[in-house]
């Protein structure tokens, strides 16, 4: 059972281009949740997703990002026009349900450098 | 003041040493979830706990719902500890959400 897949690892982007990350679940998991660590900051929640369903989008900035789970294939986080602040490491995390006792498991990040 | 606050910022010990890392909330919470991050960034889940304590190896982890703490303590502490450990909350009004502290780096000298 392979584990949480994000692709790429690394996205070199120059200012104003489109960023698409990619986030597989772990098998059986249909809750999908996207991080973000800017460089010498913590982790920040940025939006939760189900299959088709976007839960919870509060950590999500108002303009250019936008993500999606869709019924079959990854879930995608876009950012459009892309600035050098949008430099960080992007991190999805996925659990099989809900709530306190779904434990969250992480992929290895995709680390994007807007140039 | 951040709703989940971590000390130390940063701890070095020596090995062998009874490590212990703080986390207080100020969010009614329904689960808190202790984290590692290693230098080359990967997120490893260590506990994710909603009373009282458990343990995995020479790592424990307790919490306290009335006092609104959590600690993580590493017994026996060894180089391959260093690492960042990070506490996050999950909003007891909200499953989905969560609220990361800014994470303790944690340095063991051998």
């Amino acid at each position: 059972n392979a584990g949480v897949m994000q692709n790429p690892r690394h996205l070199v982007r120059r200012r104003g281009q489109e960023a698409r990350l990619r986030c597989s679940p772990m098998k059986g998991h249909s809750h999908v949740y996207w991080y973000r660590q800017l460089p010498e900051e913590g982790l920040k929640f940025m939006v939760y997703l189900q299959k088709e369903n976007i839960i919870d989008e509060s950590g999500m900035p108002k303009e250019r990002f936008s993500a999606e789970f869709p019924k079959e294939g990854p879930s995608i986080l876009r950012i459009q026009q892309v600035v050098r602040g949008d430099s960080a490491a992007y991190f999805c995390a996925s659990s099989p349900r809900s709530g306190s006792y779904n434990e969250q498991f992480f992929g290895p990040g995709t680390r994007l450098t807007v140039l | 003041k951040n709703e989940v606050e971590q000390s130390p910022q940063n701890l070095t010990a020596q090995e062998g040493e009874f490590i212990t890392i703080n986390c207080s909330y100020s969010v009614g919470i329904s689960a808190l979830h202790w984290l590692q991050q290693h230098p080359g960034g990967g997120i490893v889940s260590l506990f994710m706990l909603s009373s009282g304590k458990k343990k995995h190896g020479r790592l424990i982890a307790t919490i306290n719902i009335q006092e609104k703490h959590s600690s993580l303590h590493i017994t026996a502490s060894h180089p391959r500890d260093s690492a960042v450990y990070i506490c996050a909350v999950y909003h007891n009004t909200n499953a989905g959400k969560s609220t990361f502290g800014d994470g303790t780096t944690l340095t063991v000298k051998p």
